[in-house]
């Protein structure tokens, strides 16, 4: 299984709402990743958890809040986002340190904030 | 924050035509990757290359790397329109930091 699951594809959301964002992967993979996607823009990086810890965080704004329960799982709680916040939400995972091995992206999930 | 730039931006061409793709980055590296998104979709590796190759090949793919000029290059020999999609290269930055993206269109 080479498989990142990301739930849901789509969600649309206000800006009082709180929802959250999953990311499933069954490797064995010891590093996960969040990534942000404006349109027509490269991916850009969000959150590195390393052995379940958070190792990195690109001065992500406290509305985003990720959590990792467990080294299959990763998720990203979303607490009153602002419009600009629209993207696509990439979930990645690799095996070691994603500068010297292949990683591998979920789908994403299509966020819209009205 | 970004690495990479990618040259061109867009890249139009026929089916069985060559495509070359570009990528400058700015600080050492250990290695350089390449990845494919298709349109509005999960990115796919494609190649992996380390500060000490220089050529690399996969299949239609070749990729080079020149660490004296902080360059890259990414060769699609006969494409397909099945190639369509936006290709980025990334490096290293605690994690993959990737770079602008070359949007390649294949026509058939």
């Amino acid at each position: 299984d080479t498989e990142v699951t990301q739930t849901p594809k789509h969600l649309v959301m206000g800006m009082t709402n709180k929802k959250s964002l999953k990311c499933e992967q069954h490797m064995g993979h010891r590093a996960m990743y969040w990534y942000k996607q404006k349109a027509k823009k490269p991916p850009e990086l969000m959150f590195v958890y390393s052995y379940e810890k958070l190792s990195i965080n690109e001065s992500v704004p406290s509305r985003f809040s990720p959590e990792c329960p467990n080294s299959s799982l990763l998720n990203l709680h979303l607490h009153a986002l602002q419009p600009e916040d629209s993207a696509l939400y990439l979930c990645a995972s690799s095996q070691g340190p994603a500068m010297n091995t292949e990683a591998f992206f979920g789908q994403g999930t299509r966020l819209t904030v009205v | 924050s970004q690495q990479g730039e990618e040259d061109p931006q867009a890249l139009s061409i026929q089916e069985g035509e060559n495509a070359t793709m570009n990528c400058s980055y700015k600080t050492s590296i250990n290695n350089l990757q390449w990845y494919r998104q298709n349109s509005g979709r999960g990115l796919v590796h494609l190649i992996l290359i380390r500060s000490n190759e220089r050529e690399k090949h996969s299949g239609r793919l070749r990729v080079t790397l020149d660490t004296s000029k902080k360059s890259s290059s990414l060769l699609i020999t006969a494409s397909r329109a099945a190639d369509t999609a936006s290709y980025f290269c990334a490096t290293d930055g605690g994690a993959l930091i990737f770079g602008k993206g070359t949007t390649l269109s294949v026509s058939s």
